[in-house]
């Protein structure tokens, strides 16, 4: 059974640079959550999407962090002029209901050298 | 505004023994609160949690937790830990009646020794 996948499960990029990091939600949950882990820390909210629409991007730290979900399946989560502060592991989670429980991906480790 | 605080970063229990994680929260009204479990190289997983009735709360691998409104605590426990249970802990508080917005705590390591 396919859980949440996301990808890349590493990425190691430079300072200034562009990202774009990839979730695949489970089939047919139309909850999707983008959360960010910093080292020695509990996850935190960064945007949770309805369908295709974000109902809630208020954790998303500046205006250089954005979500799109086109479909209403998939997910990227983009960043612009990426900054050291920015490593972090950012977790996926899909959930069939809207207060249903979240089922977490993996996560993308970035680290911003 | 909502807060999680698990007071414990690391805890060493010896297997077979009995164990408890706490957490605090700071939240207006009823909450809505969670345990995951994060071990490596897997997402997190829900252990439980509590919406409303029963303070006391059963979930998966054997774990209970019971809401304490008196103390804002929601403390998770089990009576004989497994080695496979070396992980780290989340407490987590989300807002009742909407969407997944959760607050996590900082997380407890748990190791076990033999």
């Amino acid at each position: 059974g396919a859980g949440v996948s996301q990808t890349p499960s590493n990425k190691v990029t430079e300072k200034g640079k562009y990202v774009e990091l990839r979730c695949d939600p489970i089939s047919g949950h139309t909850a999707l959550y983008w959360y960010r882990q910093s080292l020695g820390q509990g996850p935190e909210f960064l945007i949770y999407f309805q369908g295709t629409g974000a109902a809630d991007d208020s954790g998303l730290p500046n205006d250089r962090f954005f979500a799109v979900r086109p479909e209403g399946s998939v997910s990227t989560l983009k960043i612009q002029r990426t900054e050291r502060g920015d490593s972090a592991v950012y977790l996926c989670a899909s959930s069939l209901l809207v207060d249903g429980e979240l089922f977490f991906g993996e996560g993308s480790r970035l680290t911003v050298l | 505004a909502q807060s999680v605080t698990q007071p414990d970063i690391h805890i060493t229990v010896s297997e077979g023994a009995s164990l408890e994680l706490r957490c605090n929260y700071s939240y207006g009204a009823t909450p809505y609160l969670f345990w995951y479990v994060q071990s490596p190289g897997q997402g997190l997983q829900l252990l439980l949690k509590y919406f409303s009735g029963d303070t006391l709360v059963q979930g998966i691998k054997g774990f209970e937790a019971e809401f304490k409104r008196s103390q804002s605590s929601f403390n998770l426990r089990k009576p004989s830990v497994h080695w496979s249970d070396a992980a780290e802990y989340f407490c987590a508080v989300g807002r009742g009646g909407g969407y997944n917005k959760l607050i996590f705590g900082a997380g407890t390591r748990l190791a076990v020794h033999p």
